[in-house]
């Protein structure tokens, strides 16, 4: 496509449930990264892919959060049992590959918590 | 990964150059200097990267003192439409950027 789209764009949902949140990267992009931005900070780095594989889950603040890339295109982040404190904005980004310093930011979503 | 430090932020005026400078003192040999670009309500936008010297595209330099301890971008004759908020990232792995809290831009008429 001509840039990263995320959907939802707004997202609300009650504590305990789960979300699933997505990411389709520029078509030529190898790689892929999701961010957790609170407000008024930069994007805090969650994981990234080359194509389907995934090297660093490091940044993933705990076990309910996933991500998958199963066939090295659109990408899924999922949180299970959210909580209040995992409201924020998610923004994904896709890059050409993994050693090219410029990443396309989407317009990310944001995620509620009541 | 080297940590980098901004103020926090900076007022300017239409037409003025502006000039953020980012101090990384355990900058690493294969470290590179990234500055993002970010728009309330939008994801971050690279500007420029450098290693050492000068840098310079159609919208940004770059500036690197020969010790790489600390890095300037320059932004010529701003306009209202620049103020946002800036990043300077530091690191050799292009993959795992952390972005801190940034500096930002207030260009006021």
């Amino acid at each position: 496509g001509a840039g990263v789209s995320q959907s939802p764009r707004y997202k609300v949902t009650k504590r305990g449930q789960d979300v699933t949140l997505r990411c389709d990267p520029i078509s030529s992009h190898a790689t892929l990264y999701w961010y957790q931005q609170a407000l008024g900070q930069g994007p805090e780095f969650l994981t990234y892919f080359n194509y389907e594989a995934q090297p660093d889950k490091s940044g993933l603040p705990s076990d309910r959060f996933s991500a998958e890339r199963p066939e090295g295109s659109i990408s899924t982040l999922t949180i299970q049992r959210t909580e209040q404190r995992d409201s924020a904005m998610y923004r994904c980004a896709s890059s050409q590959g993994q050693q090219n310093n410029e990443q396309f930011f989407g317009p990310g979503t944001r995620l509620t918590v009541l | 990964l080297a940590k980098t430090t901004q103020p926090i932020s900076m007022d300017s005026y239409e037409g003025q150059e502006v000039n953020i400078t980012c101090s990384h003192n355990n900058i690493a040999t294969n470290d590179y200097i990234t500055w993002y670009q970010q728009f309330p309500s939008q994801g971050p936008r690279f500007i420029i990267q450098g290693y050492k010297t000068k840098v310079t595209n159609e919208v940004a330099s770059l500036f690197i003192p020969a010790d790489r301890k600390s890095s300037t971008l320059s932004l010529p004759r701003v306009s209202l439409s620049d103020t946002a908020v800036y990043y300077c990232l530091v690191g050799d792995n292009f993959n795992k950027f952390y972005f801190g809290s940034g500096t930002k831009l207030n260009v006021k008429p």
